[in-house]
């Protein structure tokens, strides 16, 4: 079993669709999540952090369900600008990646 | 502020060769980190220096090495390549942590990485 499983996609939603990407982790002992954006050939950037209260930044949102070993990232409104792959990371003794979902916003 | 700096940012090595990668991490960041990402697969770790020592190692084997200098910057070097080993290699660095400590778990920021192609 991977470390860290992301739906893998991809998925292709209209423009001002709601969109929803899913995490497992495997380490019950991480203790620091985060979800970055990759863009074709470039590197990955801090998309947010995941607190265990769940936090919201603009249109995204992420949840972290510690029982389930679960994360999610909520993204309302769809722009054409945020279609992109999407890590979930999760960090114990270093940062693992999942292999990242793709989304691709269409007019 | 400067980001995360990588060099050189192509290269072409043949079979058997050895290369050395550059990082140089963002201003205030002690924690240097190595991924390699192969065309079409996720972010793989490789290695994780802070203060000049090797923290963690990700699984891969021994010619892949690499070492962090006074300043903080990275080398990545590989030895004797081999066709799969061509992929892009992103550097990432990190802030110590509140207690001035080096925490794994600190956001990280990537450079824009090496792509290197072994023939």
């Amino acid at each position: 079993r991977k470390e860290v499983e992301q739906d893998p996609g991809p998925f292709n939603v209209p423009e001002g669709a709601t969109v929803a990407f899913n995490c497992t982790y495997s380490n019950s002992a991480s203790q620091s999540f985060f979800w970055y954006r990759q863009d074709c050939r470039k590197e990955p950037k801090l998309l947010m952090s995941v607190y265990s209260s769940g936090n919201e930044d603009g249109r995204f949102t992420a949840q972290l369900n510690r029982a389930s070993q679960y994360i999610s990232l909520l993204i309302r409104d769809s722009k054409l600008s945020d279609s992109a792959t999407y890590l979930c990371v999760v960090s114990h003794n270093d940062m693992r990646f999942g292999a990242g979902t793709r989304l691709t916003v269409k007019p | 502020e400067a980001g995360v700096t990588q060099s050189p940012t192509h290269l072409i090595k043949t079979r058997g060769q050895q290369v050395t990668l550059r990082c140089s991490p963002i201003s205030g960041h002690t924690s240097v980190y190595w991924y390699q990402q192969a065309l079409g697969l996720g972010l793989q770790f490789l290695l994780w220096y802070d203060e000049g020592e090797e923290r963690n190692r990700g699984n891969f084997p021994p010619r892949f090495s690499g070492r962090q200098f006074p300043n903080y910057s990275s080398e990545l070097n590989v030895n004797a390549l081999e066709l799969e080993d061509s992929a892009l290699y992103l550097c990432a660095s990190s802030q110590p942590g509140t207690s001035g400590r080096a925490m794994s778990y600190n956001e990280q920021f990537f450079g824009p990485g090496t792509r290197l192609t072994v023939l």
